[in-house]
């Protein structure tokens, strides 16, 4: 299976501050990575799909970029909503898609 | 819009099976992509397998292999994933999830249901 390693596990920030996330792959997986929004107690969401394209309705605050083994989410001015835990997952193997540990995002 | 709307609540004990439903709406149910994730306590998302109804080969991850069954019911729009031989640190949130786009293999999933806590305890 493809290896996801995120970090850091966990940021502290202020509204307005830029964060960025980074997922790393085991493997090659060219653009084939997606980014989820999970809060408390909720299923997660999907944020960004193909390493780059915004989901609908997701605000363009979010960004990602990278191909290859390396990526990143960035938030580019964190607000109040965007508090919550993050994960990218690899879906170039469609067989056996893998999930990275998560990031979790809290108030300063 | 799609919705996934998933059975409720289960305790099980060690050693038994667990079978929790998705009913799927608002849309075509055949010819997406449909996985179970799972998520313990505190941990992050695991994923277990996944189906395309009309397909009806499941796919799934090596460490569920034997012990997770994914099927489909088109009539009624509905997947199931049962888990076997439960054992406590099975205990988690199970969600089933559908992607984004009609695909052959799962990629990315855009709708999830509402989450299934199974807890296994004796």
């Amino acid at each position: 299976d493809i290896h996801m390693t995120q970090s850091p596990s966990s940021l502290s920030a202020s509204v307005g501050d830029r964060v960025t996330i980074t997922c790393r792959a085991s493997q090659s997986i060219s653009n084939n990575l997606n980014w989820y929004q999970q809060k408390p107690g909720k299923a997660p969401t999907l944020l960004i799909y193909a390493a780059s394209s915004l989901h609908s309705g997701v605000p363009s605050r979010f960004s990602g970029s990278g191909s290859g083994t390396d990526f990143t989410l960035t938030i580019s001015s964190l607000q109040p909503e965007d508090f919550a835990s993050y994960y990218c997952q690899q879906s170039d193997d469609s067989l056996a898609l893998t999930f990275g540990g998560g990031t979790k995002v809290e108030i300063k | 819009q799609v919705q996934l709307v998933q059975s409720g609540a289960e305790v099980k004990k060690p050693g038994s099976s667990v079978k929790v439903s998705c009913k799927a709406s608002g849309d075509t149910f055949n010819i997406y992509p449909i996985s179970w994730v799972r998520q313990a306590p505190g941990q992050g998302l695991e994923w277990m397998g996944g189906i395309v109804p009309i397909f009806a080969t499941p796919n799934y991850a090596q460490r569920f292999q034997g012990r997770v069954t994914i099927t489909t019911d088109e009539s009624t729009s509905t997947a199931y994933m049962e888990l076997t031989s439960l054992r406590y640190e099975d205990t988690a949130v199970y969600y089933c999830a559908r992607d984004t786009v009609s695909r052959s293999r799962p990629r990315d999933l855009g709708y999830w249901g509402q989450g299934t806590l199974v807890t296994v305890s004796s």
